[in-house]
């Protein structure tokens, strides 16, 4: 089983259409987590940080459940743009060290 | 700009051959990350290197090795390449107080 898993989609959308993402870790000692986002052909950047409080930036929405180890992202109104793939990322130290990546979800948002 | 910089963008190596690949980390980071991405996945960790030394290794083969250098630059080298070897190598930088910037990739195709 991987450390960190995700459903691999695609998932195909229309714009506007609200879409969530989970993602599960194995590890119950990881620190820290976030989201990436990877266009074709490209490096990750990171999108957002997920807190145990939940954070929200704009139409993007991140949860973290510790109980149950999973992490959710929400994609609302979405757009054009946001299709790329969704990579989930754990870490066991709040900073430095081995980062962990699922193998990622892939949305295209269509007209 | 300041962020991470690689080279060389695209290689192509023969099976057997030894290859190198260089990554600058982004101004004020003091930390380099080397990932694995294969096709289809999710960015996987080959080691990290801080202070000139390994400080954590994933699960790769000792063909893999590294070096950092007094101004943090780094290098990946790996020998007797496999055609699996082929992959996008990304480079990530990051320091104590800032999380990863990863690097546009260098693809490496084995032939």
């Amino acid at each position: 089983r991987k450390e960190v898993e995700q459903d691999p989609g695609p998932f195909n959308v229309p714009e506007g259409a609200t879409v969530a993402f989970n993602c599960t870790y194995s590890n119950s000692a990881s620190q820290s987590f976030f989201w990436y986002r990877q266009d074709c052909r490209k490096e990750p950047k990171l999108l957002m940080s997920v807190y145990s409080s939940g954070n929200e930036d704009g139409r993007f929405t991140a949860q973290l459940n510790r109980a149950s180890q999973y992490i959710s992202l929400l994609i609302r109104d979405s757009k054009l743009s946001d299709s790329a793939t969704y990579l989930c990322v754990v870490n066991r130290r709040t900073n430095a060290g081995k980062s962990t990546f699922g193998d990622g979800t892939t949305l295209t948002v269509k007209p | 700009d300041a962020g991470v910089t690689q080279s060389p963008t695209h290689l192509i190596k023969t099976r057997g051959q030894q290859v190198t690949l260089r990554c600058s980390p982004k101004s004020g980071h003091d930390t380099v990350s080397w990932y694995q991405q294969a096709l289809g996945q999710g960015p996987q960790f080959i080691f990290q290197y801080y202070e000139e030394e390994e400080r954590q290794r994933g699960n790769f083969p000792d063909r893999f090795s590294g070096h950092q250098f007094p101004n943090y630059s780094s290098e990946l080298n790996v020998n007797a390449l496999l055609l699996g070897d082929s992959a996008l190598y990304l480079c990530a930088s990051s320091s104590d107080r800032d999380g990863y910037t990863f690097g546009s990739g260098t693809r490496l195709t084995v032939v």
